[in-house]
């Protein structure tokens, strides 16, 4: 079935360093790939999203490309925020199943 | 914004008690989703619903979960007899389109089982 592996955390950086959280996956077929934000005692918010190769999702500062030679779903973002602090999620999900998660990365910005 | 709401925001029961979890999905969508995420841990798919029906269960959607939509707004999950090991926070999740939209997600409750 498909599956989402994602790097794992915690990640600690000083504000304005360039992120990076690695996301690689399995699947048959062409599924969509998204990254959802966890805030600390909230839901899940979806972050960004891609749903063809070489689709690239874009918000907040936040961008991911849908690599489908490399299968793979990389979050970046060029100057972080203590506000960015949160767990991300790498997800995807297929026509014929439903979505899966990868294990989250908590992500702490420091002043 | 439509928003997918989930109520209560905070549920604690005692082994054995039967809960149930209320969500009201976005209005004009048509599938709907349950996913669990015990502290510290990876969101996990539970059972997706469409057309009335569980289109697809994981694993962990045992006997002891049921999951209807008893009018036209409402979608709730029952774990009929809790265990420790239910204690989790659970999302509802709703989307139009499976597949193509992304889903949108409640707030979630949180489940303490004692």
């Amino acid at each position: 079935g498909n599956s989402v592996t994602q790097m794992e955390g915690p990640v600690t950086l000083s504000e304005e360093a360039f992120l990076t959280i690695n996301c690689t996956y399995t699947a048959t077929g062409y599924p969509s790939l998204f990254w959802y934000v966890q805030y600390p005692g909230e839901g899940l918010q979806l972050l960004l999203k891609a749903t063809k190769a070489d689709d690239k999702g874009s918000n907040k500062g936040f961008e991911a490309t849908y690599r489908k030679e490399t299968t793979s779903f990389h979050l970046e973002k060029g100057s972080v925020q203590v506000s960015d602090s949160a767990v991300y999620f790498c997800a995807l999900e297929g026509h014929e199943e439903d979505m899966r998660f990868g294990a989250g990365t908590r992500l702490t910005v420091k002043p | 914004e439509p928003e997918v709401t989930q109520t209560p925001s905070h549920q604690v029961t005692q082994m054995g008690q039967e809960v149930i979890l209320r969500c009201v999905p976005i209005s004009n969508h048509l599938y709907f989703y349950w996913y669990r995420q015990i502290l510290g841990q990876k969101v996990e798919f539970l059972v997706s619903f469409y057309n009335n029906e569980i289109s697809e269960k994981s694993e962990i959607f045992d006997d002891q979960f049921s999951v209807e939509r008893p009018d036209g707004s409402n979608f709730t999950l029952k774990i009929r007899s809790t265990k420790l090991e239910d204690s989790a926070m659970y999302f509802c999740a709703s989307n139009r389109d499976r597949g193509l939209n992304e889903q949108f997600f409640g707030p979630g409750t949180r489940l303490t089982v004692l």
